[in-house]
């Protein structure tokens, strides 16, 4: 069965800290990987897609990191802000014939000052 | 508007009604997408439009849901006989074109309609 789950399932830190979460499926035949933000009240909003062949990408103070072999992505936080504080959702998106969007429930990230 | 717009932002009716959702996706993209996120969960496909035509209605949970996209652009989810597990927030999603290789396409969200069944 395809699968995404997510960890941990909520984190809190300090502003100016860095944080990563943690993404494992079981999706196949993978075709990509994304992580979106989520703000509250707010629909999801892309921060990056992978591909199999790609390891890493960054945008901004965000960086995404895939391991095809083990399955596994993380998503790092470098000197987060407050504007951080929402849900990170990983997405898995299979090859075939329909949408085959996997998401995970989400981390909800909560940085406080 | 520049976005995927999604009206009304929020809906409240009663056990039993009939509701309609609408979806004014981003314009010039032909691949339009349903979701439904309950709290605390990430998005459940429901149905996905390649122009008119559903071509993956595979998540629709039972017949009381439909959606239609009569013209390629604008697209209405329609559930009958709500129920109060139906309480949820409805995402609407578009892209530019779907690609059966490698879905590679971006989607992009709209703000989402909140549906509460008393």
């Amino acid at each position: 069965k395809n699968q995404v789950e997510q960890s941990p399932q909520s984190l809190i830190i300090l502003e100016g800290k860095n944080c990563t979460l943690q993404c494992n499926y079981t999706v196949s035949p993978f075709s990509n990987l994304r992580w979106y933000k989520q703000d509250t009240g707010r629909g999801p909003v892309s921060l990056t897609i992978m591909t199999f062949s790609e390891n890493t990408k960054s945008n901004g103070r965000y960086t995404a990191t895939l391991d095809a072999d083990t399955k596994q992505s993380s998503l790092h936080i470098t000197a987060s802000q407050l504007s951080d504080s929402a849900s990170y959702i990983c997405v898995v998106s299979a090859i075939q014939a329909g949408t085959a969007l996997i998401f995970g429930k989400g981390t909800t990230l909560s940085v406080s000052s | 508007g520049a976005g995927v717009s999604q009206t009304p932002s929020n809906k409240v009716t009663e056990k039993g009604k009939y509701v309609e959702l609408r979806c004014d996706p981003i314009s010039g993209h032909t691949a339009l997408y349903w979701y439904r996120q309950s709290l605390g969960q990430g998005p459940e496909f429901l149905i996905y439009f390649q122009g008119t035509g559903a071509a993956d209605d595979s998540g629709l949970p039972n017949d009381r849901f439909f959606a239609v996209r009569p013209e390629g652009s604008v697209s209405t989810l329609k559930i009958q006989r709500t129920e109060r597990g139906d309480s949820a927030v409805y995402l609407c999603a578009s892209s530019l074109r779907r690609s059966l290789a490698a879905d590679y396409n971006e989607q992009f969200f709209g703000p989402g309609t909140r549906l509460t069944v008393l």
